[in-house]
């Protein structure tokens, strides 16, 4: 079976510094990628997903992120970081052989210092 | 932008008690899913739905769950009888295609937060 691990749980950055949220993923083949933010008392909006193709993918907000096979990692990355980032992140995972599901870490949350 | 609708946005019910939640996914969308979230924990796949059936349910997924696709748009969640440890934030979702397809893109809503007293 899958699984997603995200390595920090909290990350504290300057407002305007960059951003580095850290996705490994455990599957045998090329894995579906997605990564999800979730503001307080919001549910879970994509910010960008990886299916095939190019491996730096960009997606909303500012943001984007590599799928590299060899280190079997999705990190999410924004060059400059906005108060409005603040929230919690989730990457997941999906696969040929898990039907639909998607697996999901276990969130990274950001906070914003001014 | 269209998107997943959730309702209650929380409720409250005593242990034992059945529970509905109710979720309109987004209209062209062919694949139905509930996740849920426990408060701290991560975000877990219940089941998914598509073509009027589960198409994969979780070990979570027990006899105590059951979904159902009333109409052309309600999807709904239903727990017999609830325990206390069905706390949680529970997720509808909906995508247009399966996630081998381009359009896999897996939308949320926003939440329905269920506390069992």
């Amino acid at each position: 079976a899958q699984s997603v691990t995200q390595p920090d749980i909290h990350i504290t950055v300057s407002e305007g510094a960059s951003l580095e949220l850290r996705c490994n993923y455990s599957y045998g083949a090329t894995p579906y990628l997605f990564w999800y933010v979730q503001s307080p008392g919001q549910g879970l909006q994509l910010l960008l997903k990886y299916f095939s193709g190019d491996t730096l993918v960009q997606g909303i907000k500012g943001f984007e992120a590599e799928f590299k096979r060899s280190q079997s990692s999705f990190n999410l990355r924004k060059p400059s970081v906005h108060w409005s980032d603040a929230a919690e992140y989730f990457c997941a995972v999906g696969a040929n052989n898990a039907g639909n599901m998607l697996t999901f870490g276990g969130g990274t949350r950001l906070m914003v210092k001014p | 932008e269209p998107e997943v609708t959730q309702t209650p946005s929380h409720q409250v019910t005593q242990m034992g008690q059945e529970v509905i939640l109710r979720c309109v996914p987004i209209s062209n969308h062919l694949y139905f899913y509930w996740y849920r979230q426990i408060l701290g924990q991560k975000v877990e796949f219940l089941v998914s739905f598509y073509n009027n059936e589960i198409s994969e349910k979780s070990e979570i997924f027990d006899d105590q769950f059951s979904v159902e696709r009333p109409d052309g748009s309600n999807f709904t969640l239903k727990i017999r009888s609830t325990k206390l440890e069905d706390s949680a934030m529970y997720f509808c979702a909906s995508s247009e295609e399966g996630i081998r397809g381009e359009r896999n893109t897996i939308y949320f809503g926003e939440g329905s937060w269920l506390t069992v007293v």
